[in-house]
């Protein structure tokens, strides 16, 4: 079964600073997605950003990048410019990219609180 | 485009009482997923539905039990409420087989 890890459950970052957000994965597959969600106070999980594994170029949006490292199993979110805005639960996630049986579901981390400091 | 709608948002319940959650879909997208937030363990997948079948189950009790519509909407049910089931509940929702990319606000379930 696929896991994912998220070793910081706080962080904080001054506003117009950068931060990075770091989440591990086990998998034994090769084709997979990996997404950052950020999760408001208003609870809504909305997608930042998206990784299909298969790339090799990193995933921006934006304020947001990615670090993907694959062989690594790592897959770490940066925020530029960091705005108040930001401030959020953040969970990484992973979702196999084969169709069938139990691969459509994603499996989350236990998310990283970030405070935004102004 | 209207986004998840996702009904009622807050339900107070009883031990012993049933619960049924309801989920709009954006406009288009065929499948519908359920998760279940808790402080203790997180978020955890229930089940996904696609043109009304259920295509996935997670590891959770017969209780939970939920069903697709022609329409693409989506209802879950959770029957003899326990105080573990108190949560938030939140619905997904993506076009044909693709992973979930938009997420409703939730239903918070409060067992007493």
């Amino acid at each position: 079964a696929q896991t994912v890890t998220q070793s910081q459950p706080e962080m904080s970052v001054q506003e117009a600073e950068t931060v990075t957000l770091s989440c591990t994965y086990d998998t034994s597959e090769s084709d997979y997605y990996l997404f950052w969600y950020k999760q408001p106070p208003s609870r809504q999980m909305i997608l930042v950003i998206r990784q299909e594994a298969y790339k090799q170029q990193n995933a921006t949006e934006n304020r947001f990048s990615v670090n993907f490292q694959k062989a690594a199993k790592s897959f770490s979110l940066k925020i530029s410019d960091s705005q108040l805005g930001d401030a959020a639960m953040y969970f990484c996630a992973y979702r196999s990219a084969t169709s069938g049986g139990s691969n459509y579901k994603l499996t989350f981390g236990k998310g990283t609180l970030l405070t935004v400091n102004p | 485009k209207a986004g998840v709608t996702q009904t009622p948002r807050y339900l107070i319940k009883t031990r012993g009482q049933q619960v049924t959650l309801s989920c709009s879909p954006i406009s288009g997208h065929r499948s519908v997923s359920w998760y279940q937030q808790t402080p203790g363990q997180g978020l955890q997948f229930l089940f996904e539905y696609f043109s009304e079948t259920q295509r996935n189950k997670g590891n959770f009790p017969g209780r939970f039990s939920g069903r697709q519509f022609s329409n693409s909407r989506s209802e879950m049910n959770v029957s003899t409420l326990e105080l573990g089931d108190s949560a938030l509940y939140l619905c997904a929702s993506s076009v044909l087989a693709g992973p979930p990319l938009h997420f409703g606000n939730g239903t918070r379930l409060t067992v007493t």
